[in-house]
């Protein structure tokens, strides 16, 4: 088991754009969570899926969307890309909502110019 | 809404030193916390949680709701401690966690 995995690894949008971030879960995990990580700072929760529902959200304006599919893959999608959203964006799965253990995946960095 | 503050960016201690992290949280209700770690070029991963109240790694964390605070400690620090240490605090349901700044721990040989 590969464990959580994320694609891609690093990228470079324009101010104005959209970008789709992807991940997949650890095998039997059916709980995905994306995180903001900007530089030198902790990471900020910005949702979660279960069951293919948006459970929980952050304080992330609606730019950020998100979406799990039936094998519980998710993908983040950020519209309008602001500067500020340069950050690494990390994927966490864990085996259901009450689950104490996040996995993390390696992260996607998005740089914004 | 729930806070977590790690107040020391970095922290540099000898080999054989003990070392402990400062971790204090603001939340009203009954929180878990944890300590998340990540070595250099691996992904963060959980060390410990208070519920566990065990050691890892030589790693011990106290939970104090009295002073909310969940030091993490090491009586003698060795090399492979060096990392990013992560404070972060989950509420009693859901799964979302909340993280402080992180602490990074340098062990100088």
């Amino acid at each position: 088991d590969a464990g959580v995995t994320q694609s891609p690894t690093h990228l470079i949008k324009t101010r104005g754009q959209q970008v789709t971030l992807r991940c997949s879960p650890k095998s039997g995990h059916d709980t995905v969570s994306w995180y903001q990580q900007a530089l030198g700072q902790g990471p900020q929760f910005i949702f979660q899926y279960y069951e293919e529902e948006e459970r929980q959200r952050g304080n992330f304006p609606d730019r950020f969307s998100g979406h799990q599919f039936p094998n519980y893959s998710s993908e983040l999608n950020v519209n309008a890309l602001l500067l500020g959203d340069s950050a690494l964006y990390l994927c966490a799965s864990s085996l259901d909502r009450e689950a104490y253990e996040q996995y993390f995946g390696p992260g996607t960095r998005l740089t914004v110019t | 809404a729930q806070r977590v503050t790690q107040p020391e960016k970095l922290l540099s201690v000898f080999k054989g030193a003990p070392v402990e992290l400062k971790c204090n949280y603001s939340y009203s209700g009954s929180p878990e916390l944890f300590w998340y770690v990540q070595y250099s070029r691996q992904r963060l991963q959980l060390l410990l949680r208070h519920i566990s109240r065990e050691s890892i790694k030589g790693f011990t964390a106290d939970l104090n709701k009295g002073e909310t605070s969940f030091h993490l400690k090491k009586p003698f620090a060795q090399e492979e401690d060096s990392a990013m240490y992560y404070c972060a605090l989950k509420k009693a349901a859901g799964n979302k966690l909340t993280f402080g700044g992180g602490t990074r721990v340098l062990v100088k040989p």
